[in-house]
Order: structure tokens, then C-alpha cells, then sequence
């Protein structure tokens, strides 16, 4: 399966603290992009780092792409409750869009 | 208001009767897509398009059907729905998928009895 590994697949902190997360494929990484969701809603496109690019910072997100490892993460930090939700990252092709099986935060004041 | 709708958003029925879940995007967006969203699975491919007429396989299309017919809609039919088809289905839109968001629809939960 070309679907990314998402670690961890659930994250508990509180309030202020830092949240990261990484993902990882088996198969090359060309644009990498992440998404959140709140509870089953749709997907909410939050950041997209392109193949040749290391780091790409948004507001309170940041993220690295390794492309020799085939891994991103992604951190978000000074957490609030709103930011309470599953990320999922998305590999991005010519005609696909392939995403990991996503972290499940929960951010408690 | 840039928005994908889906309809309808719930939807419980029964093993074998066909059904159609609707999707339409408003932003003139090339490509068009289908998500199931399983529990521990993540998001899979079901369907893509991208342009009218122009329509092909993702990583789990048996059971499903697509058209496009027109740039706006892509519908998702389930000729013979079974069981194992019940998820959360989610349409995207894109103007390019390499570098740009894909724009979510609301989902809608199929249970198939």
C-alpha cells in the first residue's frame, strides 16, 4: 500500500505544551501536504511543503520534510482545546492524493 | 461562498438497493475526487476525475461507480450496496492536485444494513 504511516496514532497534552506528529511512506514523497479534521467533519487543508523544501512554517505550524527518509512532521505549538482533532498528511502525485491513517490530538485545558 | 456539497449527508439502507450520493463544487475546479474514511484505515481513494469524461480508479473502487458529465458534479453510485460499504464518504475538488488544496465536502455517513 502506498498509504503514509502516521505516529503517534493519538497525542494527549495539555493547554501551552507542544504538539508534533510525523508521517512516513514507503514510496517517494513528492508535495507533501497536511489536513485536519475535527470530528468527522471534512478535511481542513492547513499547510503545503513542496518536494524541495525543508521547512515551512504557518502561524503556530511547522513543518519538515525529509525527503531522503520519506518523512514529514509537524508541529504545532503553544496548543489551545480548539486545535482538539485528527491531522492527517497527504502525499501529493500528478493524479493522486494519498493520505496517512492520521493522529487523533486532544489538547486539554 | 467557495464550497463542495455532498448529498445526502446520512443515509441508512439496505443490502442490494442502488443508491446515488450527489456531489457538486461551486470554485470551476478540473479535478474531483471520493474518499471512504474507515476507522483505523484513514482516508482511501475510491474514484478520481480529472476533467469531464475523464474519470479513473483509486486504491478501492470495487463496488462503486462515478460519471462526469458535467465540470460541477460527480456523483458516487453504488449499484449493489453490501455491508461492508458502510463508511464516511467525502467528495474533494482541486484546480491541481500537485500544488494546491483539495476542498473537502461535509461527508456523508452511509450504513448499509
Amino acid at each position: 500500500s502506498q498509504q503514509g504511516e502516521e505516529d503517534p496514532q493519538a497525542l494527549s497534552i495539555q493547554e501551552g505544551e507542544n504538539a508534533t506528529m510525523n508521517c512516513s511512506y514507503k514510496t517517494s514523497i513528492n508535495n507533501l501536504q497536511w489536513y485536519r479534521q475535527n470530528s468527522g467533519r471534512g478535511l481542513v487543508h492547513l499547510i503545503l511543503i513542496r518536494s524541495n523544501e525543508r521547512e515551512k512554517h504557518s502561524g503556530r505550524l511547522r513543518v519538515t520534510l525529509d525527503t531522503s527518509k520519506k518523512s514529514s512532521s509537524l508541529l504545532i505549538t503553544a496548543s489551545r482545546a480548539a486545535d482538539t482533532a485528527s491531522y492527517f498528511c497527504a502525499n501529493s502525485g500528478y493524479s493522486t492524493l494519498t493520505f496517512g491513517k492520521g493522529t487523533m490530538l486532544l489538547v486539554s485545558p | 461562498e467557495a464550497q463542495v456539497t455532498q448529498n445526502p449527508r446520512y443515509l441508512i439502507t439496505v443490502t442490494g438497493k442502488k443508491l446515488t450520493v450527489t456531489c457538486s463544487q461551486n470554485m470551476n475546479h478540473e479535478y474531483m475526487s471520493w474518499y471512504r474514511q474507515d476507522p483505523g484505515l484513514g482516508l482511501r481513494q475510491i474514484y478520481y476525475s480529472m476533467n469531464v469524461e475523464v474519470t479513473d480508479k483509486g486504491d478501492v473502487p470495487e463496488g462503486y461507480k462515478v460519471s462526469r458529465k458535467e465540470k460541477r458534479n460527480f456523483p458516487l453510485i453504488l449499484e449493489s450496496p453490501s455491508p461492508n460499504q458502510t463508511s464516511l464518504y467525502f467528495c474533494a475538488s482541486t484546480s491541481g492536485l500537485d500544488y494546491n488544496e483539495q476542498f473537502f465536502g461535509p461527508g456523508t455517513r452511509l450504513t448499509v444494513l
